[in-house]
């Protein structure tokens, strides 16, 4: 089954103890990315892939990084994670092929919670 | 910079009414929108999208939208409302050759029976 999976699904950490959120994608796209999901702000990207090694930030970059080692995978890290990271996050994935109409399929969500 | 603008915090609708969810966009150039829905605990299913050609796109689950350039908006109906379509829904936008996808607010549908 063609699908975008990320572990865990629900994290409650501490103020400053890093983290990792894994997502892997089983469709071979080339596009990677990680969202926030926010009452009353939707999604916000922090960070997008284009194909392995190759990342940019997106609108909320700060506090996050990423790496894109594997074409099919893009883990989250959050390094010091601070409560206002406490968010719901998304990992979508599409392909790409230059004009930007590939549709993009998302995960099943991370809610974290930083204490 | 492209955004979109989903000027309805929550739709409120009757089962067997039709239904219309609001967006509105800014983007220099050609834009390509889309419509996902996202049901409670789940993550965002695509519904449609539009990208050139026919002004009425057609989706899943019945759902349909319709690009006005001229009135910049891309809102999704749908004929008959039933209570399974109560979820939120985001619009977003992307231009042409752009890589980022911008959603709007999203806006909470509740159909009642």
């Amino acid at each position: 089954e063609a699908q975008v999976t990320q572990n865990p699904r629900y994290l409650i950490t501490v103020t400053g103890k890093k983290l990792t959120v894994t997502c892997s994608q089983n469709m071979n796209h080339e596009y990677m990315s990680w969202y926030r999901q926010d009452p009353g702000l939707g999604l916000r990207q922090i960070y997008y892939s284009m194909n392995v090694e190759v990342t940019d930030k997106g609108d909320v970059p700060e506090g996050y990084k990423v790496s894109r080692k594997e074409k099919r995978n893009f883990p989250l890290i959050l390094e010091s994670p601070s409560p206002n990271q406490t968010s719901l996050y998304f990992c979508a994935s599409s392909f790409w092929r230059g004009s930007g109409t590939d549709t993009q399929y998302f995960g099943p969500g991370t809610r974290l919670t930083v204490l | 910079a492209q955004s979109v603008a989903q000027p309805e915090d929550q739709v409120n609708v009757a089962e067997g009414n039709p239904l219309t969810v609001k967006c509105t966009y800014s983007v220099s150039g050609n834009p390509y929108l889309f419509w996902y829905v996202q049901y409670p605990n789940r993550g965002l299913q695509f519904l449609l999208k539009y990208i050139t050609g026919d002004n009425l796109v057609k989706g899943s689950y019945g759902f349909e939208a319709e690009f006005n350039k001229s009135q910049t908006s891309f809102h999704l109906k749908k004929p008959s409302a039933l209570v399974s379509d109560s979820a939120l829904y985001f619009c977003a936008v992307r231009p042409l050759g752009g890589y980022a996808l911008n959603f709007g607010k999203g806006t909470s549908l509740l159909v009642t029976p």
